[in-house]
């Protein structure tokens, strides 16, 4: 059973650094063709994708965040790690992680249950 | 970047009535992929490679399209499909996501 939840800090202050967390079980970050993108939803609005890191930890990133995304995994292959750098009140999101299965035209096959995250001074 | 736009925005159908959602895609892409987002819940894959259902997903569904144009079709509507679908390409990156139809039950 493939599961994903994220975890993090709920509200943070403008020019802050993000960190989340993707915890995942069902299977392993280390097996072809896994990869764990980082999408977010402001309330009210559509899906923006943000990053992934795929099983032999090649990086993608939206260009129009690059400058302040680092994904990252740990070395167990079950936690994907997401951190914004100087976040402003346009961050405000819920943020989800979902599992992708390659190869093909990737599409996420299972999704976490979603983080709120408020920056606010 | 690939640009998707949905139509309608938001529309209402009553039980019984057949409903056409459409993902319009800025480039051509190979695959349109689709999600049913309810209320205060995660997106959920609905339909996958342009018309594949996802697991569960009734087949009232069907997806269908090419290039640039994409739809997703409900033959018979039921008040549980009330939801925001959006539309998503997988063909280049960025990946990008349309913003969405809100489909209400009259």
């Amino acid at each position: 059973q493939v599961t994903l939840k994220e975890s993090g800090p709920g509200m943070l202050q403008p020019s802050k650094t993000l960190s989340l967390t993707c915890s995942f079980s069902g299977f392993s970050l280390s097996t072809s063709g896994m990869v764990v993108s980082w999408i977010r939803q402001p309330s009210g609005k559509s899906l923006e994708w943000l990053a992934a890191i795929d099983w032999d930890g090649d990086k993608y990133y939206n260009p129009s965040l690059k400058s302040r995304l680092t994904v990252s995994k740990d070395t167990s292959n079950t936690q994907v790690f997401l951190k914004i750098t100087s976040v402003d009140t346009a961050d405000t999101a819920t943020y989800y992680c979902a599992r992708t299965l390659l190869p093909g035209y990737p599409f996420f096959d299972y999704w976490g249950q979603g983080v709120m995250v408020t920056v606010s001074s | 970047e690939i640009v998707l736009t949905q139509s309608p925005t938001t529309m209402a159908a009553s039980p019984g009535e057949k409903v056409t959602l459409t993902c319009r895609a800025s480039s051509s892409v190979s695959y349109m992929h689709w999600y049913q987002q309810r209320s205060g819940t995660s997106p959920k894959l609905w339909i996958y490679e342009t018309s594949k259902l996802a697991s569960g997903v009734p087949n009232r569904f069907s997806g269908s399209g090419s290039g640039t144009s994409y739809s997703l079709t409900i033959n018979s509507m039921e008040t549980e499909d009330a939801a925001t679908y959006y539309c998503q390409q997988g063909s280049s990156y960025p990946l990008t996501f349309g913003s969405g139809t809100k489909l209400e039950i009259k």
